[in-house]
């Protein structure tokens, strides 16, 4: 099983400025890596897949990075809807699919 | 527009058994691999079973093997989730979603907006 591991767990920050999330894999998952944003009481939504492609209608504020083990999700000029948890997703080798444990982006 | 649209979940004791259900709508059901993910009272995110586009092929959590059967009516485009012998850490919010067509699509797309199942005495 791949186990996908975040940081941090909490981001505490100010709207308007630059979060960089990161999450690992434990062993390589080339670019099979998505990435979700959850607010409360929502289900997840889909942000990124391949690593780096945005789904449809996610704005362009959102940019994903990386490839075998090392991924980064990169929120620019945080606006307040953004104020969420994000998890990452494997999907290289499965079963089982594996979620990384999230991190929570908080207004500092 | 694509939807899913969970129900089916409740209250049921320990050992007890529930039927989930995943309507979709909007695309062609029968196409894509299809999966349940749950969620516990304040925890993360964790994959429960799959389902081919045919039904012939099924994949499980290793948590749930054995207990869960997940299945599918593609006349309906329905997807069902069996739960049996059901215990205190099932309790969690089920999603149902869509995957690709094929394994390598492995991204969820879209999600339903989850049914809650509670397993208490």
């Amino acid at each position: 099983e791949i186990v996908m591991t975040q940081s941090p767990v909490t981001l505490s920050v100010s709207p308007g400025e630059r979060v960089t999330l990161s999450c690992r894999a434990s062993q390589s998952v080339t670019t099979s890596l998505a990435w979700y944003q959850q607010r409360p009481g929502q289900a997840p939504r889909l942000l990124i897949y391949g690593a780096s492609i945005r789904a449809t209608g996610i704005p362009a504020r959102f940019s994903g990075s990386g490839s075998g083990t090392e991924f980064t999700l990169t929120i620019n000029s945080l606006q307040s809807e953004d104020f969420a948890l994000y998890y990452c997703q494997q999907y290289n080798n499965w079963p089982p699919l594996t979620f990384g444990g999230g991190t929570k982006v908080e207004m500092k | 527009e694509v939807q899913l649209l969970e129900s089916g979940g409740g209250l049921v004791q320990p050992g007890g058994s529930l039927k989930l259900s995943c309507a979709g709508s909007g695309f062609t059901f029968s196409t894509y691999i299809m999966t349940w993910v749950r969620q516990a009272p304040g925890k993360g995110l964790e994959w429960v079973s799959s389902i081919s586009g045919s039904g012939l092929s099924r994949y499980y959590a290793d948590s749930v093997k054995a207990r869960f059967t997940i299945s599918r009516d593609n006349s309906k485009n329905t997807m069902y989730l069996q739960l049996k012998s059901l215990r205190a850490d099932d309790t969690a919010v089920y999603y149902c979603a869509r995957l690709g067509r094929r394994p390598s699509e492995g991204w969820f797309y879209p999600w339903g907006q989850g049914t809650l199942v509670t397993v208490s005495s």
